[in-house]
Order: structure tokens, then C-alpha cells, then sequence
């Protein structure tokens, strides 16, 4: 499975917006690039997967540069109930695979 | 309401009390798994099933087993828990492989 490098942490403001970088240098053709949100004492919860290029939903944006090498996570104008910790997963997607989470990055919006 | 359901969310038990935590889930989903959560390690994978009656080896499977003979169900079985398997225990299910996970609340499990 591709190894994924995403900021341990990170701080921003209510309105701003926010965005996170996964790098995964050693993708394969195959794999998917999936985003997960988490709160303290609640499970993952899906926010967004891509391919290629760029994918947006009610909730976010990702970003993929053409060699798939690494890509951005974009949340608009994040509120207090943003913060949260944010993993970035490359591979297969759904449960038919080994999905290696790892730590994510650990973001806190302030007033 | 399409949900995960792990039981229970909390339990402490004592060493080598053999012990079941349940995950069902009402979305007809093919894919499920559970993960455990430590602090600083993040979420591990402990095994996955693909369908009824295949499972494979996640990351840490050891100390565990699982079963899946029924669609909608998925349990955990630690068959002797011992104090390192202390953690919070997460089960999720997908649709296909395209799809993202729908997690459970959670499983807080304290091994004395």
C-alpha cells in the first residue's frame, strides 16, 4: 500500500478556508486517494474520494495533480465544528483490502 | 436509519476472559472490517471480509479472530485478552470497492 505524508497538525479560523496535502509518492495505477473526518470518541466518517484531477461535494474539494503524487484536501470556510482530525488514504477503497489509516492531521478552528 | 451497530461501547474485563464485541450493520453492505484506535498509532486494521465466510488478515491481527456467517453481522472474538489489546474498537462496512466506509460508534475495551 502507498505510504501517505499528511501535517500532524494544523490551526485556522472560522470563514477561512483550510487546506490539507496528503503526499503519497508511490501510488499505484489503481489506488484511489480517500479522505476521512474524525471527533474525538466517534468513528471516521467519509468526506470525499478521487482519482484524478478534481472532485467536489457538499462538504469539500479534493485536488489531485496529474501525476497523482500527492493531493489537497480543500475545506471552505470552516467553521468551530470543523475541527477535527483528517486522514488521507490511498489504495482500494471500501472493505475488500487492507486500508491503512495512519495518524492524520489534527486540525483546530478558533474564532 | 442505515447504520453500523457495535456492542457494547464500553466494557473492562480481566485477562484471559474470553469476550465477543458484535458489529451489524442493515445496509446489505459486502465489505466490512474492524480497526482499532490507540493514541499516537492511529487506526489499525485487525481483519476484513470481504463476503460471507471470507476474512483476511489486517495489520494487526493477532490476538484476535472473526467470523462472518451471516451478511449483516461481523464480530470480534478475543479469545484471551490480555492488558496490550486495551483500546477503542471501531467496525465499518462498504458497499463495493469504489465505496468509502460507514463506521460504528465504537467499542471502548479495558483489559485488567
Amino acid at each position: 500500500l502507498a505510504k501517505t505524508t499528511q501535517p500532524i497538525s494544523m490551526d485556522s479560523y472560522e470563514g477561512q478556508e483550510v487546506n490539507i496535502t496528503c503526499s503519497h509518492n508511490n501510488i499505484a495505477t489503481n489506488d484511489y486517494i480517500t479522505w476521512y473526518q474524525q471527533f474525538p470518541s466517534q468513528g471516521p466518517r467519509f468526506i470525499i474520494q478521487g482519482y484524478k484531477t478534481k472532485v467536489t461535494n457538499e462538504v469539500a474539494s479534493l485536488f489531485i495533480p496529474a501525476d497523482r503524487k500527492s493531493s489537497t484536501l480543500s475545506l471552505p470556510r470552516v467553521s468551530l465544528s470543523d475541527t477535527a482530525v483528517y486522514y488521507c488514504l490511498v489504495g482500494p477503497t471500501g472493505g475488500g483490502n487492507k486500508l491503512t489509516f495512519g495518524t492524520g492531521t489534527q486540525l483546530k478552528v478558533e474564532l | 436509519e442505515a447504520q453500523v451497530t457495535q456492542n457494547p461501547r464500553y466494557l473492562i474485563t480481566v485477562t484471559g476472559k474470553k469476550l465477543t464485541v458484535t458489529c451489524s450493520q442493515n445496509m446489505n453492505h459486502e465489505y466490512m472490517s474492524w480497526y482499532r484506535q490507540d493514541p499516537g498509532l492511529g487506526l489499525r486494521q485487525i481483519y476484513y471480509s470481504m463476503n460471507v465466510e471470507v476474512t483476511d488478515k489486517g495489520d494487526v491481527p493477532e490476538g484476535y479472530k472473526v467470523s462472518r456467517k451471516e451478511k449483516r453481522n461481523f464480530p470480534l472474538i478475543l479469545e484471551s485478552p490480555s492488558p496490550n489489546q486495551t483500546s477503542l474498537y471501531f467496525c465499518a462496512s462498504s458497499r463495493d470497492r469504489e465505496s468509502g466506509y460507514t463506521f460504528g460508534s465504537g467499542t471502548r475495551l479495558t483489559v485488567v
